[in-house]
């Protein structure tokens, strides 16, 4: 099984400044990597897949990239909208497919 | 557009069985490349997927789960079924369901899920 681990746990982080959350994979995974956002009570959204192609409606301030075992989210001017957990899964090796433990991204 | 919702009891006792149906639109389980998914959160805890089906009724489990899990498909009715025996409290969590596409199941993304369903397992 592929261990997913993100780091931080938590990222504080003031509006309008840029977020860089991380996601480490325990072998390669390629780029079959796909980063979701969850805000509280609700289900999580995805964001990116393969690595670092947004999913349709995603701003263009969050951008994906990475390959193998080393990926990278990143939003570049956060908004209030964007303080959230955001969680990275690889789906390049599975079952079982796995999720990394979450980042909490907050207001600083 | 594609919509789904999971539904089932929000309570369940431990040993007792718990069947959770996902009711979904805007595509068909008969369509080739399709899959649903099944994922869970347990309260302020991580994402864990639990199983799978295809268009083509391959089955795919966690193997963590896999002996107490099962999932089926109706697709007359645009319904997944999963069905998980032996509860307990460790299994209090949200499920919820998703939908995917892989050709050749190498392996795919969740997009979009459903709202979730919290279920307790308590005596």
């Amino acid at each position: 099984e592929i261990v997913m681990t993100q780091s931080p746990a938590t990222l504080s982080v003031s509006p309008g400044e840029r977020a860089t959350l991380s996601c480490r994979a325990s072998q390669s995974v390629r780029s079959n990597l796909a980063w979701y956002q969850q805000k509280p009570g609700q289900a999580p959204r995805l964001l990116i897949y393969g690595a670092s192609t947004r999913a349709t409606g995603v701003p263009a301030r969050f951008s994906g990239s990475g390959s193998g075992t080393e990926f990278t989210l990143t939003i570049s001017s956060l908004q209030s909208e964007d303080f959230a957990a955001y969680y990275c899964q690889q789906y390049n090796n599975w079952p079982p497919y796995t999720f990394g433990q979450g980042t909490k991204l907050e207001i600083k | 557009q594609i919509t789904l919702k999971e539904s089932g009891p929000t309570l369940v006792k431990p040993t007792q069985t718990l069947t959770l149906t996902c009711t979904f639109s805007g595509f068909s389980l008969s369509t080739s490349g399709v899959s649903v998914g099944w994922i869970r959160q347990p309260p302020g805890k991580a994402l864990e997927w639990l199983a799978l089906i295809f268009w083509d009724d391959d089955r795919r489990y966690s193997p963590s789960l896999k002996n107490r899990l099962t999932i089926t498909k109706d697709t007359s009715k645009n319904q997944v079924v999963l069905s998980m025996t032996n509860m307990d409290p460790v299994d209090t969590a949200t499920y919820y369901c998703a939908h995917t596409t892989d050709y050749f199941a190498s392996g795919s993304y969740f997009d979009p899920w459903g709202q979730g369903t919290l279920v307790t397992v308590s005596s």
